[in-house]
């Protein structure tokens, strides 16, 4: 059983381009997080995801990021019109329930540079 | 929304000795406290978890308490190596959908 699986690894973009981050969860896993950690620094939430749908996306900057999880394929973090404060790793973690009984497994992790 | 505090944010200890990382929560919901431990450039990991019904968990070296009246929880490692350096995150469940991360303990385990 493979773990969380993310894509790109590492990811360079100039100021104003799009960036897009991919997340296979574990299999049997419907339940996505996604994380922004900068240097330094802790996890921070952005946004939980089940299957085509987003239950809280509080953490996540109004304009310019988004998210989805479709029925097929992986989730999709999406960043419009990137700028230099967006450099950040980007991790998901996937897990098997939500919320209480949820352990979540992380993936290893986008990291985005803005040059 | 929820507020997961963490002490220290640096902790030094030399080879052998103790190390306890402190957090507290404000969520009187939450009832799943998971601990995770990231390498340098590496993914989180978990490395221990504890749920409200318990008082206390251990793993070998590894253990976590957890006081729901106080809204507090602590992870202990014993008998510390260096290959326990490393940042520590404790985390709680909140709202019943996901989870708020403390900011992190950097652990050094001086040999």
């Amino acid at each position: 059983n493979a773990g969380v699986m993310q894509n790109p690894r590492h990811l360079v973009r100039r100021r104003g381009q799009e960036a897009r981050l991919r997340c296979s969860p574990m299999k049997g896993h419907s339940h996505v997080y996604w994380y922004r950690q900068l240097p330094e620094e802790g996890l921070k939430f952005m946004v939980y995801l089940q299957k085509e749908n987003i239950i809280d996306e509080s953490g996540m900057p109004k304009e310019r990021f988004s998210a989805e999880f479709p029925k097929e394929g992986p989730s999709i973090l999406r960043i419009q019109q990137v700028v230099r404060g967006d450099s950040a790793a980007y991790f998901c973690a996937s897990s098997p329930y939500g919320g209480n009984d949820g352990t979540q497994y992380f993936g290893p992790g986008t990291r985005l540079t803005v040059l | 929304g929820e507020n997961v505090e963490q002490h220290p944010s640096t902790l030094s200890v030399q080879e052998g000795d103790s190390a306890v990382i402190k957090c507290t929560y404000s969520d009187s919901a939450s009832n799943y406290f998971p601990w995770y431990k990231q390498e340098l450039g590496k993914r989180p990991q978990l490395i221990i978890d504890i749920r409200s019904n318990v008082g206390e968990k251990k793993d070998q070296r590894i253990a976590v308490t957890l006081n729901k009246t106080a809204k507090h929880f602590s992870l202990h490692i014993t008998e510390t190596q260096p290959e326990d350096s490393a940042v520590y995150f404790c985390a709680a469940t909140y709202n019943n959908n996901d989870m708020r991360f403390g900011a992190g303990t950097r652990l050094t385990v001086k040999p």
